[in-house]
């Protein structure tokens, strides 16, 4: 259990539709990044927010937008859905280190979300 | 700009040696990961490198070429469970995680 919690698990929902994505870190965790699955992309990175403030975008679409709310958790918002941003959605954060000092992305179980 | 290649998919016997390689050309680099990934789950750290060598943690050994922008991963005693996607990944710039990762290296395990 990497401790970082994301709701839904998985969602379906129409084209044109909006959908919010959850994620909640770990105690103590102020990063959290977004990244994105489709099949014939890979994972892309979208967007991150420190302690509440934006401080990365990615290859982030227009249609979506993220926050970090006080408590430390964040949510997605994606908008105006269509069939291609079916694909898995991961939140991440970094506290964990390497023995060498590195800073390593600790992955939640992430979001499946189908756009029919 | 930034590109991170990797073969697609490899098939290797119980208990052989599986080598998974990634060549990356990007914009800046500090630090190559390796990521396991078993289908539908989150990207679970592997390994990581950021300087020239061999990394041996277990089963498992990364080794990296910065001059090259070549990496590879070693899974030695392959096992049933070892059958995921291998992903690996460049961090561009020190202090941030905003990685950019290949597509994915599917290993099949079989007995």
């Amino acid at each position: 259990d990497s401790g970082v919690t994301q709701t839904p698990k998985h969602l379906i929902t129409a084209t044109g539709q909006r959908v919010t994505l959850r994620c909640s870190p770990r105690s103590g965790d102020l990063s959290v990044y977004w990244y994105q699955q489709s099949l014939d992309q890979g994972l892309q990175f979208l967007i991150h927010y420190y302690n509440g403030e934006e401080r990365a975008k990615g290859n982030i679409l227009e249609r979506f937008s993220a926050q970090q709310f006080p408590d430390l958790h964040s949510e997605l918002n994606l908008s105006s859905l269509e069939l291609g941003d079916s694909a898995l959605y991961f939140c991440a954060t970094s506290r964990y280190r390497t023995a060498s000092g590195a800073n390593v992305l600790t992955f939640g179980a992430g979001s499946r979300l189908t756009v029919l | 700009g930034q590109n991170i290649d990797q073969p697609t998919e490899m098939t290797a016997t119980e208990g052989a040696i599986v080598q998974i390689n990634c060549t990356y050309q990007t914009s800046g680099f500090n630090g190559l990961f390796w990521y396991q990934q078993h289908a539908g789950e989150a990207p679970t750290f592997l390994s990581y490198n950021v300087l020239d060598g061999l990394e041996e943690k277990g089963r498992f050994s990364s080794f990296l070429s910065r001059s090259k922008g070549y990496s590879y991963l070693l899974l030695k005693e392959l096992q049933m469970k070892d059958s995921a996607s291998y992903l690996c990944a460049v961090r561009r710039q020190y202090g941030n995680n905003r990685l950019a990762f290949g597509k994915g290296n599917q290993v099949v395990v079989i007995p």
